[in-house]
């Protein structure tokens, strides 16, 4: 069966730091795999999403992940936060042979000044 | 463009009391449509889901029922709350594998 495993609930940066959210997956096929984002009291955005195109995923808000499959991973970065990324963000992958989405539980991200 | 609806945004009910939430879409046809509630400090957790109008699947038993009158509509509804009913309920629909959902605002429902 599918899931996502999200390590960490929390992370913490500096502005201007490196953001570094973890996502490992388990699928018995190619998956299609997502990042969302979830900002207080608001419903989830779309923040990119590999679907066996190119292994380097551009999103939007100069978010980026990588689909490793020899580590059945699928991290998502961003070069430098900005305070406006403090939010949750959810990795998530299809279900097999529908579009359910199953998801991880979240990674709270905090930015500092 | 489409676009997804969901009302209202806040809503506090006592226990015992019915419960009716709507979810609809605009600019697409025959969507797929899900329920999701997300309770504080927890994950999402799919509630249901439909392929069609009066098609519901249901992900988890519960005190909550779902209905799709019209195409692009989406009901989840309750006889009577219970306190555990508190939540963050999201609607979201979706038309193919590997397109994504798009997500509503949510409804933030206590239950008191």
């Amino acid at each position: 069966a599918q899931s996502v495993t999200q390590l960490g609930s929390h992370v913490s940066v500096s502005e201007g730091a490196l953001v570094l959210l973890r996502c490992n997956y388990s699928s018995s096929v190619p998956p299609y795999l997502f990042w969302y984002v979830q900002y207080p009291n608001q419903g989830l955005q779309l923040l990119l999403k590999y679907t066996s195109a190119a292994t380097l995923v551009k999103g939007i808000n100069g978010f980026e992940a990588e689909f490793k499959k020899s580590e059945t991973s699928f991290h998502l970065t961003k070069p430098s936060a900005h305070m406006s990324d403090a939010a949750e963000y959810f990795c998530a992958v299809t279900k097999v042979n529908t579009d359910k989405l199953i998801f991880g539980t979240g990674t709270r991200l905090q930015v500092f000044p | 463009s489409q676009t997804i609806h969901q009302w209202p945004a806040t809503l506090v009910q006592p226990v015992g009391s019915p419960l009716s939430l709507e979810c609809t879409v605009e600019g697409t046809s025959n969507p797929n449509l899900y329920w999701y509630r997300q309770a504080a400090g927890r994950g999402l957790q799919l509630l249901f889901y439909s392929v069609g109008i009066g098609q519901i699947s249901s992900e988890v038993p519960q005190n909550l029922s779902a209905s799709r009158p019209q195409d692009r509509q989406f009901i989840l509804s309750s006889k009577k709350l219970l306190l555990s009913d508190s939540g963050f309920y999201l609607c979201a629909w979706s038309v193919t594998t590997g397109y994504g959902y798009t997500f509503g605002s949510g409804t933030r429902l206590t239950v008191v």
